[in-house]
Formats: structure tokens, C-alpha cells, sequence
């Protein structure tokens, strides 16, 4: 079946610092998505990619989806502590029966 | 616009007896869905829901777990006879379309004793 990936689960930065991090199918994808969770918060809906190479702005927040519309990656610049939380990725398969699978997540900690 | 309710926001349960986990979806949604958060965990996708029909249920345990979503009246996911290992967040998530963005409610943490 397809399998979203998210490699590493944890990363630390210091405040003021850029943070990458990447998504990964094994399926081309439909879409993807992206959602925030903060700590003992909910999954919140950050933003929807749909066409290939689609670049999405969100103040210090920029999300790419790939040529191949397998892999996506999420950039913050200039982290700050208002940035805690984990950053799941979901991918919405293509096909009749499309479901949208989510990756495991990453958790991202900043230092003040 | 309400958005996804769930309730209860925490249940403690002793093993052995059964949990009842309530999802409102948003305004105009036919579609829920159900997950499991572990603690550090991600999401663990369990079921997927349609007015009155279960569609993908492949991410339940075969055994205890139960949903369903009647025509009227909140989703309802049912754990019989609770163990330890089910001490985690439920969220149940709703959505206009199959595929498209999922709305979540606030979870409910079960504590199983």
C-alpha cells in the first residue's frame, strides 16, 4: 500500500535558525497536504498542494511539491518559539478508491 | 460554523470495561474519519466513515473495535473490554469530499487503569 515517509521524527533548532524538512511517497500523489499539531493540540490544516512543482508561501513558511508529485518539502525561515509543534505531511493517492495517508510526523523544537 | 466536536475530551476507563468515543462532524461533511495517536507517535489511520456505511475500516483492530455512523446523530467509535494498550488520543477527523482537507476535533484522551 502507499507509504508516506518523514524522516527524521525529531529535529532541534536554535531560534532564529532555518528548518527543512521533507516528505516522501512511494506513489504519486493527487495532492498533498500539509497540518500543524502543537503540543496537546490537534492536527490543524496548514495547506493543500495540488499541481506539480507548486510553490506555497505562508509568511515564514514556504512548502514545495515535487516535479514528480512524490515528495514534498516544508522550509521555516527564521524559526521562532511560536513554530513547536510536529508538521504531519498527507498525501492523497491518485485512482478511484484515493485516500489520503498520513506521514509519521516531525517534531520540530525550538531553543530560545 | 462549528467545527469538529468530540466528547468526551478525557475518559478514564478500568480494563475490562468499554469506551465510547462521540464525533460531531462540520457543517455539511459526510465523510469521518477516526485515528489513533500514541504518545510521540503520528497519526494511525483506523477508519473511515460515510453516513451509514463503513468504507475503509483496514486500519481497526479486528477484534473489540467497532464504528459506525448513523443517519442521524454523531460518529461513534467503540472500544469493548479495554486493555492498557488503548490508553491513547482519539481524533476523528471530517472532510466535504473523499481526498480533501480533513478538519480535526479536539481528540479524546483515554486512559485505560
Amino acid at each position: 500500500g502507499q507509504q508516506v515517509m518523514q524522516i527524521p521524527q525529531y529535529q532541534h533548532v536554535q531560534e532564529g535558525e532555518d528548518f527543512t524538512t521533507y516528505c516522501n511517497s512511494s506513489t504519486t500523489l493527487s495532492n498533498i497536504q500539509w497540518y500543524k499539531q502543537r503540543p496537546g493540540g490537534h492536527p490543524v490544516f496548514l495547506i493543500q498542494l495540488v499541481k506539480s512543482g507548486e510553490v506555497k508561501k505562508q509568511k515564514r513558511l514556504t512548502f514545495q511539491f515535487g516535479e514528480a508529485k512524490k515528495n514534498s518539502s516544508l522550509h521555516i525561515t527564521a524559526t521562532q518559539t511560536t513554530d513547536v509543534g510536529t508538521y504531519f505531511c498527507a498525501g492523497e493517492s491518485t485512482g478511484a478508491n484515493s485516500k489520503l495517508t498520513f506521514g509519521k510526523g516531525i517534531t520540530l523544537s525550538v531553543r530560545p | 460554523n462549528a467545527g469538529v466536536m468530540q466528547n468526551p475530551r478525557h475518559l478514564v476507563r478500568r480494563r475490562g470495561q468499554e469506551a465510547r468515543l462521540r464525533c460531531s462532524p462540520m457543517k455539511g461533511h459526510s465523510h469521518v474519519y477516526w485515528y489513533r495517536q500514541l504518545p510521540e507517535e503520528g497519526l494511525k489511520f483506523m477508519v473511515y466513515l460515510q453516513k451509514e456505511n463503513i468504507i475503509d475500516e483496514s486500519g481497526m483492530p479486528k477484534e473489540r473495535f467497532s464504528a459506525e455512523f448513523p443517519k442521524e446523530g454523531p460518529s461513534i467509535l467503540r472500544i469493548q473490554q479495554v486493555v492498557r494498550g488503548d490508553s491513547a488520543a482519539y481524533f476523528c477527523a471530517s472532510s466535504l469530499l473523499v481526498g480533501e482537507t480533513q478538519y480535526f476535533g479536539p481528540g479524546t484522551r483515554l486512559l485505560v487503569l
